[in-house]
């Protein structure tokens, strides 16, 4: 089935340790975001590409950056996770910008 | 700017009665519109969409319904299950060729056995 898969589903680093989080589609869409969660509240749109054009939010701290090598896969790096990182991590994909936007199952952040 | 809105954050429904979660926005050139639902640990799922040109729309136990002129949007769940029991987000794309969507706060949908 085609879908989005985001590994690893749990992931625990140290303060200030780099980390990466991995997403991949099998949809072949053109848009690739990443979202952070945090408890009870609703996704926040960190970035996206659409095919290899990068879109910053405004508000998304430098600490976090994304490489998107092909198609297929989109990362998520946080280059010194404080402990207000941890988080839900979502991937989402959608075919053109606009259109639905399908989500991956998250990476869970610890931060210790 | 875009906000959503959700008028009740918890919602506690007897398995088996019908559910309506409601949604609210602000922009009136809002085009777009998608219901999620967000199970315990895992992403968001869709559920049903709808475009402005509608004012209903009906999946399978789930129906959409938009009112333009009051900027208002529900999700109706008949026969509710157990598996009914998530979190469900509104998701609203602010105008034609955005790449964003806003999202609501989200209502916890819990189904009573």
């Amino acid at each position: 089935d085609a879908m989005v898969i985001q590994n690893p589903r749990y992931q625990v680093t140290q303060f200030g340790k780099p980390v990466t989080l991995s997403c991949s589609q099998t949809l072949n869409h053109n848009v690739m975001y990443w979202y952070q969660q945090k408890s009870s509240q609703a996704p926040k749109l960190l970035f996206h590409y659409y095919d290899k054009d990068f879109n910053n939010e405004a508000d998304t701290p430098d600490n976090f950056q994304s490489r998107r090598p092909n198609t297929s896969f989109c990362f998520l790096d946080i280059r010194s996770p404080g402990l207000g990182d941890a988080a839900m991590y979502l991937c989402a994909t959608s075919l053109d910008p606009g259109a639905t936007q399908y989500f991956g199952p998250g990476t869970r952040l610890l931060v210790l | 700017g875009e906000s959503v809105g959700l008028h009740l954050p918890t919602l506690s429904v007897q398995e088996g009665d019908n559910s309506i979660i409601n949604c609210a926005y602000s922009n009136s050139a809002s085009d777009y519109f998608i219901w999620y639902k967000q199970e315990s640990g895992k992403g968001p799922q869709f559920i049903i969409d709808i475009r402005s040109n509608m004012d209903k729309r009906q999946g399978q136990r789930v129906t959409v319904l938009l009112n333009k002129t009051v900027k208002h949007l529900s999700l109706q769940i008949a026969a509710t299950q157990p598996g009914d029991s998530a979190v469900y987000f509104c998701a609203v794309r602010p105008n034609f060729g955005n790449e964003k969507l806003t999202f609501g706060t989200g209502t916890r949908l819990t189904i009573i056995p």
